[in-house]
Formats: structure tokens, C-alpha cells, sequence
């Protein structure tokens, strides 16, 4: 039981190139949830979605996009980076009240 | 949608010392969550409040929700080193599928 993974851990891109991240859950919770974390900022919700097939915006969606066409996948789309969206980015997965977080991917935008 | 303010933003305190941190809002919360955050991790979760009044422990960490349901605290006895991290606290709104968090309290242990 893995849990919540994601891949890659680590990345950098240039501006305008374009990038998809990978959220996976071997716990088959139907919510899921993508972030981004700034120092200082906190954890800022970007997509989430309600199950297969369903996404809907968080807080800072602009610059993103998400897929959910698997249960177990949630994909996190950059179409064209910037350097503003140089953070760490935390998927989860939720379980009644409580949030599963991935170990993250750490993204830099030059 | 629902805000929660964070104090103090950092805290260091000497091993063996104290530790509180606060969570507040302007409007009554549905429920109080809270996470801890080990430098370079991810979150996780410690623990949910969602009765007035509420006080829960585990071990060294006391947790209370206000009899207003509009702030919470985190309060650790005697910390440890193994205590170093960023404390969050995140509430959702009644139905909603959203978490919104606080900005932290990172907390450094001098030892």
C-alpha cells in the first residue's frame, strides 16, 4: 500500500515549455486535490476533484489544468510554464474528513 | 469562502519549553483541522475538532476548539527536537469538498 505517490520529484523548465505531473492513490478515494506551496503562502489549492471523470477549480487554478480519467490518477497540466509558477506542488487524496498528501514535486521555472 | 489567520508565523523555543500555537477566524468554522509539516514533507494530518469547546490529546499535543468555534489551538508540552516542523490548521465549510489553510507556524527547537 503506497499510498499517495507522485512523480516527478523533481523538475526545471524553461519558460513556455510545458509539463504534466502525476498524482497516483492505491487507497481508492474518489476526492482528490492538487496545491501549491510558496514560503509563506501556505498550501493554496489549485484543482480538486469529486471522482472519475470530475475536476473543479480551487483558489489559484490560472496557469493549470487537471484530468481525473482513472480513479487513481489525478494529473496536474502546465501548458505553458512561468516562472511565477516556480513552487512545491502537493497532491492528496481524501478519506472521510482527512487529506492523504503525496511526498510533492519540487518545480522550477527559469 | 472561509479564511483562518495563524499566529505566530515562527516561533523558536528552547527543548523542554512550551509551544502554542493559535488559529483564527472572523466566522464561526465548521470544524478545525490540523497538520504538521517536517521540513522538506509533506503534511500531515494530526487531528480533527468540530464540537464547541472541544479538547482532545494526543500524547504532548492538546488541541481545543473555542466555545465560539472561531479559533483553535495547538498546544505542545515540553517539546522536543522531534517537534521541529510547520504546524497548519485548515477548516472546510459545512458540504464543501475544500480545505483552506492557514499560512503556518514554523517551529524551531533549540536543544
Amino acid at each position: 500500500n503506497a499510498g499517495v505517490t507522485q512523480t516527478p520529484k523533481f523538475r526545471v523548465l524553461k519558460t513556455g515549455q510545458s509539463m504534466t505531473l502525476l498524482c497516483a492513490q492505491d487507497m481508492n478515494h474518489e476526492y482528490m486535490y492538487w496545491y501549491r506551496q510558496d514560503p509563506g503562502m501556505g498550501l493554496r489549492l489549485i484543482h480538486y476533484s469529486v471522482g472519475e471523470g470530475t475536476t473543479a477549480k480551487g483558489e489559484v487554478p490560472d496557469g493549470y489544468n487537471v484530468s481525473r480519467l482513472k480513479k487513481q490518477n489525478f494529473l496536474l497540466g502546465l501548458e505553458s510554464a512561468a516562472p511565477s509558477q516556480t513552487s512545491v506542488y502537493f497532491c492528496a487524496s481524501r478519506a472521510g474528513e482527512t487529506q492523504y498528501f503525496g511526498p510533492g514535486t519540487r518545480l522550477l521555472v527559469l | 469562502g472561509q479564511q483562518v489567520m495563524q499566529i505566530p508565523q515562527y516561533q523558536h523555543v528552547q527543548e523542554g519549553e512550551d509551544f502554542t500555537t493559535y488559529c483564527n477566524s472572523s466566522t464561526t468554522l465548521s470544524n478545525i483541522q490540523w497538520y504538521k509539516q517536517r521540513p522538506g514533507g509533506h503534511p500531515v494530518f494530526l487531528i480533527q475538532l468540530v464540537k464547541s469547546g472541544e479538547v482532545k490529546k494526543q500524547k504532548r499535543l492538546t488541541f481545543q476548539f473555542g466555545e465560539a468555534k472561531k479559533n483553535s489551538s495547538l498546544h505542545i508540552t515540553a517539546t522536543q527536537t522531534t517537534d521541529v516542523g510547520t504546524y497548519f490548521c485548515a477548516t472546510s465549510g459545512a458540504g464543501s469538498y475544500q480545505l483552506t489553510f492557514g499560512k503556518g507556524t514554523k517551529l524551531s527547537v533549540i536543544p
